[in-house]
């Protein structure tokens, strides 16, 4: 079993949709979460990062982190075509300090 | 603005030969890292680099080496190349160590077919 298990999709939703992608995890000392997005033959970049139990927002995204159930959630409101890209999601912490443990991730494809 | 930049970005290898994948970064970023991305696998973490002169195994190193030539450089090589090692690789870095949530940074990737 992975240590981050995400939902590979593919998800496809119209314009303006609210997205939800979920990750568990099954690490207990990973304390740091991550959302990366990939845009198609490029490199992962850094969406959103949380620490510890928690919501953090960012404009139209919103990184939701439940370690009692260990649920790593990203929602995207109000989505737009140039959202269409893999999420990854991300934990770190305890003796994985200083490494990612990547989920598979989800490719997302929102139609006009 | 430069960032990560790994070459080649395109190679067919043959099975047996080596090759060397090069990375440097312009951030002086202490942390280095090479992963490999796989469908359905996610990325994998291959070897690490938490600062000049140090590198540690990841999730999946076997077949792999990796040296850190000084702060900029991390290179990773494959001794003799197998198809199971086709896939696209990237190099990374960050401030310090990724997982305090200092932002990791990812370079465009390189695209490896053995054959």
């Amino acid at each position: 079993q992975k240590e981050v298990e995400q939902d590979p999709g593919p998800l496809s939703v119209p314009e303006g949709a609210i997205v939800s992608l979920n990750c568990t995890y099954s690490n207990s000392a990973f304390q740091y979460f991550m959302w990366y997005r990939q845009y198609s033959r490029k490199g992962p970049e850094l969406l959103m990062y949380t620490y510890s139990s928690g919501n953090k927002e960012d404009g139209r995204f919103t990184a939701q982190v439940d370690k009692s159930s260990k649920y790593i959630s990203l929602f995207i409101r109000d989505s737009q075509p140039s959202d269409s890209a893999t999420y990854l999601c991300a934990g770190a912490g305890g003796t994985s300090y200083g490494k990612l443990t990547f989920g598979q991730g989800t490719i997302l494809t929102v139609h006009p | 603005n430069a960032g990560v930049t790994q070459t080649p970005k395109f190679q067919v290898l043959k099975t047996g030969q080596s090759m060397t994948l090069q990375c440097a970064q312009d951030m002086n970023h202490n942390s280095m890292y090479w992963y490999r991305q796989d469908p359905g696998m996610g990325l994998r973490l291959i070897y690490y680099s938490a600062s000049e002169g140090t590198t540690d195994k990841g999730e999946v190193p076997n077949g792999y080496n990796v040296s850190r030539l000084n702060k900029r450089e991390f290179s990773l090589r494959l001794e003799s190349a197998a198809p199971s090692q086709t896939s696209v690789y990237f190099c990374a870095s960050s401030p310090v160590g990724g997982g305090s949530g200092n932002t990791i940074y990812f370079g465009e990737g390189s695209w490896l077919t053995v054959v």
